[in-house]
């Protein structure tokens, strides 16, 4: 069983248009990280989520904590190719700040 | 700053053989864990040690076992190697377990 699920599990889209990743579970978790991973690359850190209902912005991308912290979404404006890549989302369930759990990713297409 | 070191980059060995994959971490990082990636999946716990200690393991046999040296390097050994262990081996180092990991951009290993 997958503790954080993600999806889709693979998106393939047009330059120019929006776009939201989920990641879900049903543990309560109190921190979210969302990466992203480019073809030969490792992960690279996107942004933490720590309060319930959170929302940050990074450039074109807006990433968002659900109030029960349960659950994650990050959505993409106006998509460019250079989006391209596995997005992963990974978290430290709440009592238990020790291990890093992650999702198995979406793989983003961002066609010119 | 020099981030997270990795070596070596790619890798062939036959099945049966040992392995040894080696990490560098940021200055002033002392945990360091690793993880198995398959392609197109996200990133797959195996260990993660602090301070010089085992901190987790994942879910993989007792071939795979590793190691962290005073200055917070660490090596990866995987022993009697099989078909399935191809993938490509992440090195992550945070300041601490649970904080924010990064990345090297990991070592390709190909058996044949």
């Amino acid at each position: 069983t997958q503790l954080l699920e993600q999806s889709p599990q693979f998106l393939s889209i047009q330059e120019g248009e929006n776009l939201t990743v989920y990641c879900n579970s049903s543990s309560v978790f109190s921190s979210l990280q969302w990466y992203r991973q480019e073809p030969g690359e490792g992960p690279v850190l996107l942004v933490t989520v720590v309060t319930g209902g959170e929302v940050k912005k990074l450039k074109r991308l807006t990433f968002q904590f659900g109030d029960a912290r349960k659950d994650s979404s990050l959505h993409i404006t106006a998509a460019q190719p250079g989006d391209t890549g596995l997005y992963l989302c990974a978290g430290i369930r709440a009592g238990n700040n020790r291990k890093l759990i992650w999702g198995l990713g979406t793989s983003l297409a961002v066609n010119p | 700053d020099a981030g997270v070191t990795q070596s070596p980059t790619h890798l062939i060995k036959t099945r049966g053989q040992h392995v040894t994959l080696r990490c560098s971490p940021i200055s002033g990082h002392k945990s360091v864990s690793w993880y198995q990636q398959v392609l197109g999946q996200g990133p797959q716990f195996i260990f993660q040690y602090y301070e010089k200690e085992e901190r987790g393991r994942g879910n993989f046999p007792d071939r795979f076992s590793a190691r962290q040296f005073p200055n917070y390097s660490s090596e990866l050994n995987v022993n009697a190697l099989l078909l399935g262990d191809s993938a490509l081996y992440l090195c992550a180092s945070s300041a601490g377990p649970g904080s924010p990991q990064h990345f090297g951009d990991g070592t390709r290993l190909s058996i044949l």
